[in-house]
């Protein structure tokens, strides 16, 4: 089945740096990507997916990039701040697996002021 | 936005006890989902369900695992009997549709400690 790898499990950068999280999947069927943030007693949160005809997505200051041929996933926090101090996971699934996301094993990132 | 409740945060229990994890998914939403992450470990599917049914489930879901959602009420996890290796926290999530462009919305989880 698939499987998700995550890195690095632990970031620490300064305020104003970028951030970045890398996720390799073995799957090359896997049609979902998706990154969620979970803040301290909360549950998970969506930032961003993409499906598999997108490259490069960009929301708010987080950048979403899909490298289909080395299935890779990354995911950039531009200017990070306080706020986005969490722990963040990618989740991807098939197109016939419904909502059967495999997850990686996410990565706390701690932003410093 | 639309928020999972999970009820309780922790629970502790002895092991070969019952527990019932409890979950109020999102209240127009049809898919309901349960999700298993052991202490350093990643997050791992456990079943979905839908309109009365479990549509799949994984080999974590063992025979002593049961899911419902009595008259349209919690969503819940039964674990009848309990083993030490069920320690993990559990996390609840509801979509509206299914197909990985639905958004699941995931609870904050339970805790469970099987002593």
């Amino acid at each position: 089945g698939e499987q998700v790898e995550q890195r690095p499990p632990h970031l620490s950068v300064r305020e104003g740096d970028s951030a970045i999280i890398i996720c390799t999947y073995t799957d090359s069927a896997t049609a979902y990507f998706s990154w969620y943030k979970q803040e301290a007693g909360a549950g998970l949160q969506l930032l961003m997916s993409v499906l598999s005809n997108v490259d490069r997505k960009e929301e708010q200051g987080l950048t979403v990039l899909l490298n289909k041929k080395d299935k890779r996933l990354s995911l950039n926090l531009t200017a990070a701040h306080p706020g986005d101090s969490a722990v963040y996971f990618c989740a991807v699934s098939g197109d016939s697996a419904g909502n059967k996301l495999t997850f990686g094993i996410g990565t706390r990132v701690l932003v410093r002021p | 936005g639309p928020k999972v409740l999970q009820i309780p945060s922790h629970q502790i229990i002895d092991m070969g006890q019952m527990v019932t994890l409890n979950c109020d998914p999102v209240s127009n939403h049809l898919y309901f989902y349960w999700y298993k992450q052991i202490l350093g470990q990643q997050m791992e599917f456990l079943v979905n369900f839908y309109n009365g049914k479990v549509m799949e489930k994984s080999k974590l879901f063992k025979d002593q695992f049961s899911v419902e959602r009595p008259d349209g009420s919690y969503f819940t996890l039964k674990i009848q009997p309990t083993a030490l290796e069920d320690s993990a926290v559990y996390f609840c999530a509801s979509s509206l549709g299914r197909g990985g462009q639905n958004t699941l919305y995931f609870g904050a989880g339970t805790r469970l400690s099987v002593l």
